[in-house]
């Protein structure tokens, strides 16, 4: 049972580079999430999928795209890496089969991180 | 203004004794849920508790539950008889129902167990 994988653990990049970041989830989760870890800001979200095909921005969209071709796969791309986005990238998946409601808690389960340092 | 306050950066607590982390939210909306996640020294994000804004009874999850009070906005952990292996950064989130499925998350507390 793997669960939600992210690859690579480290990378290490420099500025004008393009990197993706891989995302793989084996639960068949509808959605999936992109969030960035800095210290002081806690975890904020950068884009999210309902489904393959359908994502949408989060807090911190601008220099990252993402594509999702499959429904277990999301990949993060930084077209071209700023120092900036030095940062820890992690994967979250959760079902969406629950009711959105606060009584359907539709957990979000993380992948184990991806640390980016852009020289 | 935050959604998500964390107030105490870093708390230490002795081992076998109980400990509160706060979290205090701001929402509009009157539909929203709560969650908490532990983050050890690893780096792995791990789900602890949930409570909903309709949910009556607080939540509990073994050690862990979480003293809800929907007046004051507030979602405050209170891990029991702590353990070393409780040492960790703790991450408050809300999922605001008018928005959708994402979390917000709180700037996180360091918690450090002694032995």
């Amino acid at each position: 049972d793997a669960g939600i994988t992210q690859s690579p653990r480290y990378k290490i990049t420099e500025t004008g580079r393009q990197v993706t970041l891989m995302c793989h989830q084996t639960w068949s989760h509808s959605y999936m999430f992109w969030y960035r870890q800095d210290l002081g800001h806690g975890l904020r979200l950068i884009y999210y999928s309902a489904a393959a095909d359908i994502t949408d921005k989060g807090e911190v969209p601008d220099g990252y795209v993402v594509s999702r071709s499959k429904t277990e796969n999301f990949p993060l791309t930084l077209e071209s890496a700023t120092r900036s986005q030095t940062s820890v990238y992690f994967c979250a998946s959760s079902s969406g089969t629950s009711r959105l409601s606060p009584r359907g808690t539709d957990t979000q389960y993380f992948g184990p991180g991806t640390r980016l340092t852009v020289l | 203004a935050q959604k998500i306050t964390q107030t105490q950066p870093g708390m230490f607590v002795q081992e076998k004794e109980a400990v509160t982390l706060d979290c205090t939210y701001d929402t509009s909306d009157q539909s929203y849920g709560l969650f908490w996640y532990k983050q050890p020294s690893s780096g792995e994000m791990i789900f602890l508790i949930y409570q909903g804004s309709y949910d009556e009874q607080n939540a509990t999850e073994g050690r862990y539950s979480l003293n809800f009070q929907k007046a004051r906005k507030s979602a405050n952990l209170v891990i029991s008889a702590s353990q070393l292996g409780d040492s960790a950064m703790y991450f408050c989130a809300m999922r605001e129902v008018m928005i959708g499925r994402q979390l917000t998350f709180g700037s996180g507390t360091q918690l450090t167990v002694l032995p």
